[in-house]
């Protein structure tokens, strides 16, 4: 069955230090994931997705299908990062069928 | 642009009254979802719409739920009657196309007491 998993629910780090949101998969098919976050009091949206290869707000995702995982990282945590963090999977091409994980809140410390 | 709207944005309502949402996307899209997320979890799809058609509505509870997109535009999502496991968040979303970048309005909170 397809099943996206954040093992963390809670994460905190203090400013400037290191940040890496786990996600693990599981997809029969050739998988397409995203990171969506949701800031207080907003809307969920799209942070990145494993095919732009690009680093958005300084976080960055590497899909490794061999230890199907697809974790967010950053190398120095900033306040405004607070947020709750979602892994998502798409069982069809593009984003048509998302596969979300229950979500990871990160709080990033003074 | 003010986004995918939603209403209401909140809304209680006792067990076995009939409840509806509203969505309007965004202006152009033609892809609109609706999806429900329960408390401590990410949310899960409902019902997908290309336009006016409903393209994959297999997780849709079709004993109490229903979904309407006339003229492919706005939508309407009822359920009828609640439950209380209803209670959750109940958002739309929409793209240009199926397999373009999803758009999420601000939700409506649901509260079957």
């Amino acid at each position: 069955a397809q099943r996206v998993t954040q093992p963390e629910k809670l994460l905190s780090v203090f400013k400037g230090a290191p940040v890496e949101l786990k996600c693990n998969y599981s997809y029969s098919g050739s998988p397409e994931l995203f990171w969506y976050v949701q800031y207080s009091r907003q809307r969920l949206q799209l942070l990145l997705r494993h095919i732009s290869r690009e680093s958005i707000k300084g976080f960055t995702a590497d899909l490794n299908k061999g230890e199907t995982s697809f974790h967010l990282k950053k190398p120095f945590a900033q306040e405004e990062d607070s947020a709750m963090y979602y892994c998502a999977l798409s069982l069809g091409q593009g984003a048509q069928k998302l596969v979300f994980g229950q979500g990871t809140r990160l709080t990033i410390n003074p | 642009e003010a986004g995918v709207v939603q209403s209401p944005r909140y809304k209680i309502i006792e067990k076995k009254q009939p409840v509806a949402f509203w969505c309007n996307p965004i202006s152009g899209h033609n892809t609109l979802y609706w999806y429900r997320q329960n408390l401590g979890q990410g949310p899960e799809l409902l019902i997908r719409y290309e336009n006016e058609e409903a393209v994959d509505d297999s997780q849709l509870p079709k004993d109490r739920f229903s979904a309407e997109r006339l003229k492919g535009v706005d939508s309407t999502l009822k359920i009828q009657p609640a439950e209380l496991g209803d209670s959750a968040v109940y958002l739309c979303a929409s793209s240009l196309g199926a397999v373009d970048t999803q758009y999420f309005g601000p939700g409506t909170r649901l509260t079957v007491l």
